[in-house]
């Protein structure tokens, strides 16, 4: 159980682009959802705080408008990278807490190439 | 605020061997969660071992075990037998009982176990 599920796993797109990453939870419900960014060889850096049918929380100094999160029902949380350039390329990844455990459980990632 | 600090940025062991691998915290709560996780090349996190830091018994997971010091605010991890899948980055994390639960990471330790 508590099974995270995180698309796509790789992009690779052009300066300009905006990018859409989707997290599902596949076998529990999750009010909250979270999303990191990850660089090469570094711990995990909490973006946002995903809320079910409300606005997402970010952290201070992530921009609210350049990573646009939407949760619009209890198993999915999407991000959208807009406008991407080439210093967004990094390693995204969600997570989802259940009420059983307590416990964060992570999607696989998604690796962000800019070109 | 919370602050999770592993002082170990790479450990190294032979297979079969037992390793500690070391996290402190700072915190104010009385109430938290505390958690190790496992992220291998792969780069997807792996929830290792959890702790409740209400309960005074440490926890195990078959080879994964837990030394819970609430007073000194320690949190090291036990792996026995170590073996080659082991080898993977190793985040020790925070989160309180209540309110946000968001995770806060340590700085990871790398962990190589050599045949």
């Amino acid at each position: 159980g508590a099974v995270v599920s995180q698309h796509p796993s790789r992009v690779i797109c052009k300066s300009g682009t905006s990018v859409k990453i989707e997290c599902r939870s596949l076998d529990f419900q999750a009010t909250t959802m979270f999303w990191y960014r990850q660089f090469p060889k570094q711990s995990l850096m909490l973006m946002a705080t995903s809320n079910e049918g409300s606005k997402a929380t970010y952290e201070q100094g992530v921009e609210k408008d350049k990573f646009l999160i939407n949760h619009a029902s209890l198993t999915l949380s999407t991000l959208t990278v807009t406008s991407a350039h080439p210093e967004d390329s990094s390693f995204y990844i969600c997570s989802a807490r259940t009420g059983s455990d307590g416990a964060q459980h992570f999607g696989d990632g998604t690796r962000l190439s800019i070109l | 605020a919370q602050t999770v600090t592993q002082s170990q940025p790479e450990m190294s062991v032979q297979e079969a061997e037992t390793v500690t691998l070391s996290c402190t915290y700072d915190t104010s709560e009385s109430n938290y969660y505390l958690f190790w996780y496992k992220q291998p090349p792969s780069r997807q996190m792996i929830l290792v071992i959890r702790q409740e830091a209400y309960k005074q018994q440490n926890a195990t997971e078959n080879r994964f075990s837990v030394n819970f010091q609430k007073a000194a605010k320690s949190f090291s991890l036990k792996i026995s037998d170590s073996q080659l899948g082991d080898t993977a980055m190793y985040f020790c994390a925070f989160m309180k009982g209540q309110g946000a639960q968001k995770l806060v990471f340590g700085q990871g330790t790398r962990l190589t176990i050599n045949p």
